[in-house]
């Protein structure tokens, strides 16, 4: 199995409070990604990484920040939750070169009341 | 624009019968990856099979079959005898490169599948 693994597990936060996500990978891989889960939406990119402070957004970043400041961390952020932020996050690294599938950490059920 | 579509929300299928679940993908890059995940009701996400755009021949793992069809742009994956075990959410996926030269994975939206003893 990839090592990845993202904390917390699960967390319940209340509208308004800022909350952050961590990523941690013991595999050196270049990308790490961040996805959000929703019935109906399957997963949806909110933002990855391609390197060490090097970060792009994807189709949902609105609300979201990250941050990488070293390989194997990589940090999602909401800035001030919102309901509409309660969801499955799942994180995801892969390798550079190739075409190779993505390893997903464990997911973090966030609840926003 | 990439994009990924599954248009089956949910099938079913008998115990020890094959089943293909549908995806079909646009995009105008001619390198790109084709991938099938599996998440069960526990929820993390499994890696089934890939096939890379420039591959040929399908790509098969065990009971698992990619029916990769490129000028349709369709890459379905067939599983053969059903097992109780396969009864769980299944996502197609594309890797590609983005207008900067970096890459990403999309998903499509997913098919539940059930298998029925």
């Amino acid at each position: 199995d990839a090592g990845i693994t993202q904390s917390p597990r699960h967390k319940v936060t209340e509208t308004g409070t800022p909350v952050t996500l961590r990523c941690h990978q013991t595999e050196n891989h270049r990308y790490m990604y961040w996805y959000r889960q929703d019935p109906g939406h399957g997963l949806r990119l909110i933002h990855y990484s391609y390197g060490v402070k090097d970060t792009d957004k994807g189709e949902v970043s609105d609300g979201y920040s990250v941050s990488r400041s070293k390989t194997e961390d990589f940090l999602l952020t909401l800035e001030s939750a919102t309901s509409s932020q309660t969801s499955v996050y799942f994180c995801a690294i892969s390798e550079y070169r190739g075409i190779t599938e993505a390893f997903f950490g464990q997911g973090t059920r966030l609840t926003v009341v | 624009a990439q994009k990924i579509t599954q248009t089956q929300p949910g099938m079913f299928v008998q115990e020890k019968e094959a089943v293909t679940l549908d995806c079909t993908y646009d995009t105008s890059d001619q390198s790109y990856g084709l991938f099938w995940y599996k998440q069960p009701s526990s929820g993390e996400m499994i890696f089934l099979i890939y096939q890379g755009s420039y591959d040929e021949q399908n790509a098969t793992e065990g009971r698992y079959s990619l029916n990769f069809q490129k000028a349709r742009k369709s890459a379905n994956l067939v599983i053969s005898a059903s097992q109780l075990g396969d009864s769980a959410m299944y996502f197609c996926a594309m890797r590609g490169p983005t207008t900067s030269g970096t890459y990403k994975y999309i998903f499509g939206t997913g098919t539940r599948l059930k298998v029925l003893a």
